[in-house]
């Protein structure tokens, strides 16, 4: 039982270029999200997903696209990478149920664009 | 609107008892749920309330108040391994709302 995993671990890239960061849950979880983290600035949810096939828009949306084509599955994608997009971003899980808020976070990817 | 407020540092001493407050505003608000996260590491689920009251759960205690908009993280005995950013964060509808956090020093 891995939990939550995050790959890569960490990228540079340079402005323009994309990429697409995976996070793979294997706890059935429903609810997954992507989050960054600034220094100072807490975490920020940018989309998350209740389910397979479905996704949504978080706090601070732009500049990333997403899809959850399998349940445990959630990808983020940079089409255009910018130097404002420099964070350390983390996926979570969660079972989706209203008694709990439990989220499961993976390792994180750090992230810099020059 | 939406606003969370919590502390940005907070300094005690090792074996002590420290209190975090946090106060939120948060539409649709189901309850709060509260964070630790290491230098360098990930967040880490600590506690959740629903309803108002205590929840205790080993050194850490957690308040809730939901008329006053209110509530606390509680750890006693303080170890130098609590050293870490907490996070209160309110949930709401599908997701939850992390505040900035609160930086714990721990002294020796």
């Amino acid at each position: 039982n891995a939990g939550v995993t995050q790959t890569p671990k960490f990228r540079v890239l340079k402005t323009g270029q994309s990429m697409t960061l995976l996070c793979a849950q294997d706890m059935n979880h429903e609810y997954m999200y992507w989050y960054r983290q600034d220094p100072g600035m807490g975490l920020r949810l940018i989309h998350y997903s209740v389910g397979e096939g479905t996704t949504a828009k978080g706090e601070v949306p732009d500049g990333y696209n997403v899809s959850r084509l399998k349940k445990q599955n959630f990808l983020l994608g940079l089409e255009s990478a910018a130097p404002s997009q420099t964070s350390v971003y983390f996926c979570a899980s969660s079972t989706g149920l209203a008694t709990t808020y439990e989220q499961y976070f993976g390792p994180g990817t750090r992230l810099t664009v020059t | 609107g939406q606003s969370l407020e919590q502390p940005s540092e907070v300094t005690a001493v090792e074996g002590a008892i420290v209190q975090i407050n946090c106060t939120y505003q948060t539409s649709g608000f189901y309850g709060l749920s509260w964070y630790q996260q290491h230098d360098g590491g990930a967040p880490t689920f600590l506690s959740y309330n629903a309803l108002d009251g205590l929840e205790e759960t080993g050194r850490f205690s957690s308040f809730l108040s939901r008329s006053d908009s209110y509530g606390y993280l509680l750890l006693q005995e303080l170890q130098m391994k609590d050293s870490a950013s907490y996070f209160c964060a309110p949930g709401r509808d599908d997701k939850i709302i992390f505040g900035k956090g609160t930086r714990l020093h721990i002294l020796p």
